[in-house]
């Protein structure tokens, strides 16, 4: 139990170019989805907090016109990078938490490279 | 934003042997939370831990929850090649939701 699915795995994509990621929590229900960032030898950076039907909240740093999320089902939040640079270039992890427990459960990650 | 301290940042054992491994905060946790991410890959939760003292195991691993909520510990007995990966902990506060991540300790095992 406690799938999460990410798609694509990895993406190659032209600088200037917007990407989406999609995150599904497959056997559950999540009232709230998570997506992070992590660099090479790095520990995980949260970007931004998403709930079911409402707007995302962003950490300190993260640009929300950027990085845009849309969490319309308890099972589905995207996270769209417009206007994709180089710089972008990461490993994008999302996670889903069960109500009450506080337990996340992640996604197998997106690669992302922008040229 | 805060990171967890985690001891040792990386190790190399002989397959067989026991490791251990710790996280240590300056801040109470109300949750730890132990998750193992191997190359290119999401982070797999192992182990969850609840309160204070609680002591759990899943298999070969042991996590405790420390008695002072500012610390947890990872077990590993009789390590075996498919162990490596980097092992991160993460906390989460009383009334939140949002997951503070370790530096992570990256293990290597030596046939």
């Amino acid at each position: 139990g406690a799938v999460v699915s990410q798609h694509p795995s990895r993406v190659i994509c032209k600088s200037g170019t917007s990407v989406k990621i999609e995150c599904r929590s497959l056997d559950f229900q999540a009232t709230t989805m998570f997506w992070y960032r992590q660099f090479p030898k790095q520990s995980l950076m949260l970007m931004a907090t998403s709930n079911e039907g409402s707007k995302a909240t962003y950490e300190q740093g993260v640009e929300k016109d950027k990085f845009l999320i849309n969490h319309a089902s308890l099972t589905l939040s995207t996270l769209t990078v417009t206007s994709a640079h180089p710089e972008d270039s990461s490993f994008y992890i999302c996670s889903a938490g069960l109500a009450g427990d506080g337990t996340q459960y992640f996604g197998p990650g997106t690669r992302l490279l922008v040229l | 934003g805060q990171q967890l301290n985690q001891s040792p940042q990386s190790m190399f054992i002989q397959e067989g042997e026991d490791v251990s491994m710790n996280c240590t905060s300056s801040s109470i946790f109300n949750t730890w939370l132990w998750y193992k991410q191997d190359p290119g890959e999401g982070p797999v939760l192992l182990i969850a831990l609840y309160k204070a003292g609680e002591l759990t195991s899943n298999g070969r691993l042991t996590a405790q929850f420390g008695i002072t909520r500012k610390d947890s510990f990872l077990n590993i007995s009789a390590s075996i090649p498919s162990d490596v990966g980097i092992y991160f902990c993460a906390g989460l506060t009383g009334g939140g939701n949002k997951l503070t991540f370790g530096t992570g300790t990256q293990l290597k095992v030596e046939l």
